[in-house]
C-alpha cells in the first residue's frame, strides 16, 4: 500500500515559469518530509525538508509547502530553468525510532527552454 | 569530503546466483540505509545500519540481507537471485539522526538474466 503518492508521472513547463510537484501521503505518523530530484545514472540529491511544525520551508528557487490537514505537500520550482530537468521523488518519515524514509514513485520535470 | 561511493556499478548476474553489493559511507557518516528502485514500485527502503546494528527493515524478503563493519562501510547480499531482483540498488549515508539529511551514492545496477 503506497503511503506517499505522486499521482502525477511527469510534468513539463516552459524555462522562467513556476513548477509545481505534488505529494499525498496517508500516515499521519509522518511528521517529516523531504524532496529528492535525481538525475539519470546519479543517486538521488536532497533538495528540501520541513517538518510538520511547519507550512512552509523555502531555500532560494524551491518551496515546499505542507497542509497536514489535508496531507498533501508541494514542491515549487521559482522560476524553472532546463536544469531542474529531472525525476522528482517526494519522501516520508516519522520520529520516535522510526527513521525510515518512504518513499513516492517519482515524477519526472521537464523545464523547456 | 568525498561522496558515498558504491561497487560495482553494473552488474549482471544469472538467476538462483547470489551477489553481494559494497557502499562506503562518507566519512563521519555512521548510518548506511539500502533501497530498491524499479519502474514500477520507485524506491524501498531495504534496511539501515547504525554502529554495525541493523536499526530499521522493510519489507523485504530473507533473501536479502545486510551488514556494516566497524569503519562504517556496509555491504548487501541477495541470495538466490530471481528476475524480479533486476533493479537499482542505491546506498545512503548520513550522521546519525533522523532528521540529517541522507546523501546518496550513484547506485549499482543490477540485472538478474
Amino acid at each position: 500500500d503506497q503511503q506517499v503518492k505522486q499521482n502525477s508521472p511527469s510534468l513539463s513547463v516552459q524555462e522562467g515559469r513556476i513548477s509545481i510537484l505534488n505529494c499525498d501521503y496517508t500516515n499521519s505518523m509522518f511528521d517529516y518530509f523531504l524532496w529528492y530530484k535525481k538525475y539519470p545514472a546519479e543517486g538521488p540529491t536532497f533538495l528540501i525538508s520541513i517538518s510538520s511544525i511547519k507550512d512552509k520551508n523555502e531555500d532560494g528557487r524551491f518551496t515546499v509547502f505542507l497542509n497536514k490537514s489535508a496531507k498533501h505537500l508541494s514542491l515549487h520550482i521559482v522560476p524553472s530553468q532546463p536544469g531542474d530537468s529531472a525525476v522528482y521523488f517526494c519522501a516520508a518519515s516519522g520520529q520516535g525510532g522510526s527513521e525510515k524514509l518512504v518513499f513516492g514513485k517519482g515524477m519526472k520535470l521537464t523545464v523547456n527552454p | 569530503k568525498a561522496g558515498v561511493t558504491q561497487t560495482p556499478r553494473y552488474l549482471i548476474k544469472t538467476r538462483g546466483q547470489q551477489v553481494t553489493l559494497s557502499c562506503s559511507p562518507i566519512s563521519g557518516h555512521r548510518s548506511v540505509s539500502w533501497y530498491q528502485q524499479t519502474p514500477g514500485q520507485g524506491l524501498q527502503f531495504l534496511f539501515e545500519y547504525f554502529s554495525e546494528t541493523q536499526r530499521n527493515k522493510g519489507n523485504f524478503p530473507g533473501r536479502f540481507s545486510g551488514r556494516q563493519f566497524s569503519n562504517s562501510r556496509s555491504e548487501m547480499n541477495v541470495s538466490t537471485l530471481e528476475l524480479g531482483d533486476s533493479a537499482l540498488y542505491l546506498c545512503a549515508s548520513k550522521f546519525s539522526g533522523w532528521a540529517d539529511t541522507q546523501y546518496f551514492g550513484p547506485g549499482t545496477r543490477l540485472t538478474v538474466l
